[in-house]
């Protein structure tokens, strides 16, 4: 069951840097993307969505960009923060559940 | 702001024991659900709940599992005989509508079989 994707297990980026995590989807009737920060030992933190009738979604130093012809969607955090550093879920609403992407572990370097 | 809680935070049971995972959803919301991440894998989806029954249930989520909302505030998830597999950690989450709209995830519940 390979539906949400994230092929970067890790990424590694300066801080004041532009930090992009990347996520493929493959099923075309998916139309509600969310993102997920997670700390250790904590629940995942609701960050962005995008619905499939836009191409992209602002929230201060967070955008999403979809991509509904490549099937793929990047989160852009600008600039990144030491505080940036967790890791970071890609997910579709599918139904009446989420399913999730494996995750890419983010470091943000002071 | 308000928050999902989840107790215990860590749950430790012998195999073939009963445990119950407790959650308080926030207040006005009211759909919820369960989730689980084996240590190393994603969240996978288990149950979701509205208007005190089970909207849609993942096949994870087989007889040995049941959920339920005893009162106007609390939604627990029951195991009736765990099993060594069944160690994770469980999240609850809630959101206001059904989809699509976002999940709001509890700190989590981890447990431990043994």
């Amino acid at each position: 069951d390979q539906q949400v994707k994230q092929n970067s297990p890790s990424l590694s980026v300066q801080e004041g840097r532009i930090s992009i995590l990347n996520c493929d989807y493959t099923n075309s009737m998916f139309d509600y993307f969310l993102w997920y920060k997670k700390y250790p030992a904590e629940g995942p933190t609701f960050l962005i969505s995008i619905s499939s009738i836009k191409d992209k979604n602002e929230d201060g130093r967070f955008t999403v960009f979809l991509n509904k012809s490549a099937k793929h969607l990047s989160l852009h955090i600008v600039p990144s923060q030491p505080g940036d550093s967790a890791v970071y879920f890609c997910a579709v609403e599918y139904g009446n559940k989420l399913v999730f992407g494996a995750g890419t572990i983010l470091r943000v370097k002071s | 702001e308000p928050e999902v809680t989840q107790t215990p935070s860590h749950q430790v049971t012998q195999m073939g024991q009963e445990v119950i995972l407790r959650c308080v959803p926030i207040s006005n919301h009211l759909y919820f659900y369960w989730y689980r991440q084996i240590l190393g894998q994603k969240v996978e989806f288990l149950v979701s709940f509205y208007n005190n029954e089970i909207s849609e249930k993942s096949e994870i989520f087989d007889d040995q599992f049941s959920v339920e909302r005893p009162d106007g505030s609390n939604f627990t998830l029951k195991i009736r005989s765990t099993k060594l597999e069944d160690s994770a950690m469980y999240f609850c989450a809630s959101s206001p509508a059904p989809g699509p709209y976002e999940q709001y995830f509890g700190p989590g519940t981890r447990l431990t079989v043994t």
